[in-house]
């Protein structure tokens, strides 16, 4: 079944500077590629996603990346802001499956 | 806007206890799920539901556990004997469309402890 890896475990930026945080997936198969935002005891909140079709997609200060050749993709955090501050997770999923799976988490710390 | 609800936000539990966590997923969404996050680890995966059945399930989610939906609104998950190692924050999902396309929507979670 598919794997993903995320890195770094942990993150901490200068406020204004830039954040990236990137996923490797196992499977060829996946097309979907959702990023999702867990601030400290609350739910996990979609923040961006991005499909196999497109290999770049961009929210205001936030983008993701994706190299399908490679299998990885990355989220990219420009002009931080401490309320960035939280853990990011990647996600990966195929057509076929009924699920998400996800990467270990990244904690970023904006200090100010 | 509308959202997954879900109850108890925490419940304490002896070992070998029966528990049931309930959610409530948005009205028109078709897909209902169940993750679990134990404290400082990576959302994982336990079961999907579909058309009134479990279209998938994880290696976790093992003959202990069990999903319903009893009345077309909840969507429970059964822990019949509880072990230390299921103390995880219980998160339910719920999504309009297939898996593809669109949103996951996650509820707050419930806090399970086992004692």
């Amino acid at each position: 079944g598919e794997n993903v890896e995320q890195h770094p475990s942990t993150l901490s930026v200068q406020e204004g500077d830039s954040a990236v945080i990137k996923c490797t997936y196992s499977d060829s198969a996946s097309n979907y590629f959702p990023w999702y935002k867990q601030e400290l005891g609350k739910r996990p909140q979609l923040i961006i996603d991005i499909r196999s079709n497109v290999g770049e997609k961009k929210d205001q200060r936030i983008a993701v990346t994706l190299n399908k050749t490679a299998k990885h993709f990355s989220l990219h955090i420009t002009e931080t802001q401490p309320e960035d501050s939280a853990v990011y997770f990647c996600a990966a999923s195929d057509q076929g499956a009924q699920k998400l799976v996800f990467g270990q988490g990244t904690r970023l710390t904006i200090n100010p | 806007e509308p959202e997954v609800t879900q109850t108890p936000s925490h419940q304490v539990t002896q070992m070998g206890q029966e528990v049931i966590l309930r959610c409530v997923p948005i009205s028109n969404h078709l897909y209902f799920y169940w993750y679990r996050q134990i404290l400082g680890q990576k959302v994982e995966f336990l079961v999907s539901f579909y058309n009134n059945e479990i279209s998938e399930k994880s290696e976790i989610f093992d003959d202990q556990f069990s999903v319903e939906r009893p009345d077309g609104s909840n969507f429970t998950l059964k822990i019949r004997s509880t072990k230390l190692e299921d103390s995880a924050m219980y998160f339910c999902a719920s999504k309009r469309e297939g898996l593809y396309t669109g949103e996951l929507f996650f509820g707050e979670g419930s806090r399970l402890t086992v004692l």
